[in-house]
């Protein structure tokens, strides 16, 4: 496609009920990335994939968090048991090369747990 | 710790003025520095990026002045219109292999009055 695309926009979870949050890249992008952004924040790295491999999961704050590309191209976020600090934007990124320069961001998916 | 410190939170000026956004790093291994620019319900989009073997880059109104002895590293916006009001990040990554994540400043809101 001609950017990423992420899906839904808005999720509302009951606290404790699992998610799954989208990510489809730029058709041909090797590196894909997931950050979180906290109301008046900015971006905090979650997460990388090149192309199906993850090659760093440092950021992910906890073991609830779960990301995967099976296949080197769609990525999927999943937060199970969310907890309402899980509250925010979800942003995936993606970029031709093997980093992150010039990368692409998608829309989001906002979150919130009630 | 926050590895990128931005400043100032928001920043109001008017139609045609020069708006100044500020950073400073304490990690010495960064060796690009982005500028984005997030609308809102939109994601981040690269703007302009330098890295520290230079000391000014320009493209169109928008610069960043970077000095590398004292850390730090500022986007000018000149001429400044009401369509540049949005929200500007700062971030700051190390080189390829050493790290997979950009480190982003907590953002500054500009308002440009017309």
């Amino acid at each position: 496609g001609a950017g990423v695309s992420q899906s839904p926009r808005y999720k509302v979870a009951k606290r404790g009920q699992d998610v799954a949050l989208r990510c489809d890249p730029i058709s041909g992008h090797v590196s894909l990335f997931w950050y979180q952004q906290a109301l008046g924040q900015g971006p905090e790295f979650l997460t990388y994939f090149q192309n199906e491999a993850q090659l760093d999961k440092s950021g992910l704050p906890s073991d609830r968090f779960f990301a995967e590309r099976p296949e080197g191209s769609v990525s999927t976020l999943k937060i199970q048991r969310t907890q309402q600090e899980d509250s925010a934007v979800y942003l995936c990124a993606s970029s031709p090369g093997t980093f992150g320069y010039g990368y692409t961001f998608g829309s989001g998916t906002r979150l919130t747990v009630v | 710790q926050q590895q990128v410190k931005q400043s100032p939170q928001s920043l109001i000026v008017q139609k045609g003025g020069i708006s100044i956004i500020n950073c400073a790093y304490e990690n010495t291994a960064f060796d690009y520095f982005p500028w984005y620019q997030q609308f809102p319900g939109k994601g981040p989009a690269l703007l302009i990026a330098i890295r520290p073997d230079v000391s000014e880059k320009k493209e169109g109104r928008f610069t960043i002045s970077f000095n590398k002895s004292a850390k730090q590293f500022s986007l000018h916006i000149m001429d400044s219109q009401p369509g540049d009001s949005a929200t500007y990040f700062c971030a700051a990554s190390t080189p390829v292999g050493t790290g997979n994540q950009f480190y982003f400043g907590t953002g500054t809101s500009l308002t440009v009055i017309p």
